[in-house]
């Protein structure tokens, strides 16, 4: 079963504007972490933002904020006044599993963001 | 240690041969991942450690693909009997593995691996 879902495959966004990248997720474990990556074009794997599911208040990392609706298990970046580096593919990943202690991240299957000047 | 490093860059061989791929983490991490990445999708989970503690290997996973971390500290993935459908980016990445933050991972440039 799909743990972690990215429902848009591509998107494309005026430069200076905000974007919203969706995630959605799956675990019945109560405990859970939530990441996003960024990899443009070179291949790099970027960290962006975390939030764990006890965290009460969004994650904040400078333009980037992740909107956590946890009864909807929904974790969506917000990139705010985006810039032409922004362009890349993005990814949203999950820890699951019973015990924090003995877990694994898994991701899902991305987003490729594309800003137009 | 300026960061997690993975040997080769690109690996190309032809079908039915074995393969090796080495992978040095970031010194004082705990936990090892190994990921398989093809063009347009996301990083797929193959395995990962706990110190020199394999956890869990994807159910995915065909008995052609064996990883070991001996000593807690480099891993190396090997693939036995090459098919082309293995041809792929292996994506290795390590963590401090604490909980919260700390599982935050830090991910190598990856091998490229083409069988032809």
């Amino acid at each position: 079963a799909q743990k972690i879902t990215q429902t848009q495959p591509g998107m494309f966004v005026q430069e200076k504007e905000a974007v919203t990248l969706d995630c959605t997720y799956d675990t019945s474990d109560p405990s859970y972490g939530l990441f996003w990556y960024k990899q443009p074009s070179s291949g790099e794997m970027i960290f962006l933002i975390y939030q764990g599911s006890y965290d009460q208040q969004n994650a904040t990392e400078g333009r980037y904020s992740l909107n956590f609706q946890k009864a909807r298990k929904s974790a969506n970046l917000v990139i705010s006044a985006s810039q032409l580096g922004d362009s890349a593919m993005y990814f949203c990943a999950m820890r699951e599993g019973r015990y924090s202690s003995a877990s694994k991240i898994i991701f899902g299957s991305g987003t490729r963001l594309s800003i137009r000047p | 240690d300026t960061g997690v490093s993975q040997d080769p860059r690109h690996k190309i061989t032809k079908r039915g041969q074995n393969v090796t791929f080495r992978c040095d983490p970031i010194s004082e991490h705990n936990r090892l991942y190994w990921y398989r990445q093809t063009l347009g999708q996301g990083p797929e989970f193959l395995t990962y450690f706990q110190n020199e503690a394999q956890l869990e290997k994807s159910r995915l996973l065909s008995d052609r693909f064996s990883a070991e971390r001996p000593k807690g500290s480099f891993s190396t993935l090997e693939i036995q009997r090459t098919e082309q459908g293995d041809s792929a980016m292996y994506l290795c990445a390590s963590s401090m593995g604490q909980g919260a933050i700390n599982e935050k991972l830090f991910f190598g440039s990856g091998t490229q691996l083409s069988v032809l």
